[in-house]
């Protein structure tokens, strides 16, 4: 059964400082990976898509790696901002299913 | 616009009063689904469907009912509301080929008390 996990659960960065998120997953039988961002309360923002054949994907000052060998992803946030304080999950879809498998989420704040 | 629209986006019921909750996405997407966040579960899925009149269970299914007649609907429908299925409930759908994006609505949040 995939399960994701997501490390930290929580970070707090000042301004300006570029910061890596973590995501991990078990099965690494995966089509893509998503990340996405949730401010509270709100819906779900996709913010990068990576497809099992792909290594990375670069979005402004947002970087996502995939390595399904090891089953790890991470988002990279340069310089931060403290817009960019949110929720952000990443999930992975499976070989064959609809199913989205998320993880619990790392809740960023950015102070400024 | 490209969108995934729910209705209605807040709903507080009493528990045992049938309520539905719509959704439609305008895409010509083929997959949608529908998805319960709760504090500490995180997004499970509750069902989902492949086509018309095609849909089948996810992992939380208990106590909800959906049906697809058109490819655009899918509403989830609760018979008889309980108090634990308050939650923040999204929608979201996706085309038949690659690369499976998942396009999701904004949310509804529901309170059954």
């Amino acid at each position: 059964k995939q399960e994701v996990t997501q490390i930290p659960a929580a970070l707090s960065v000042p301004e300006g400082e570029n910061l890596v998120l973590n995501c991990s997953f078990t099965d690494s039988a995966i089509y893509n990976l998503q990340w996405f961002r949730q401010d509270p309360g709100k819906g779900l923002t996709s913010l990068l898509l990576i497809q099992s054949s792909q290594r990375e994907q670069t979005s402004g000052r947002l970087n996502a790696s995939l390595d399904k060998s090891s089953g790890r992803s991470t988002l990279y946030i340069a310089a931060s901002q403290p817009g960019d304080s949110a929720t952000y999950l990443c999930a992975v879809t499976s070989y064959n299913t609809d199913k989205l498998i998320f993880g619990t989420g790392t809740r960023l704040q950015v102070f400024p | 616009e490209a969108q995934v629209t729910q209705n209605p986006r807040y709903l507080i019921t009493v528990t045992g009063k049938k309520l539905t909750v719509t959704c439609s996405q305008n895409m010509n997407h083929e997959y949608m689904s529908w998805y319960r966040q709760d504090p500490g579960l995180g997004l499970r899925q509750i069902y989902y469907s492949m086509n018309v009149e095609v849909t089948d269970k996810g992992d939380v299914p208990e106590g909800y009912k959906v049906s697809r007649k058109e490819k655009r609907n899918f509403p989830l429908i609760l018979e008889s509301p309980s108090p634990n299925q308050t939650s923040l409930y999204f929608c979201a759908s996706r085309g038949q080929g690659g690369p499976y994006e998942q396009y999701f609505g904004p949310g509804t949040r529901l309170t059954v008390t």
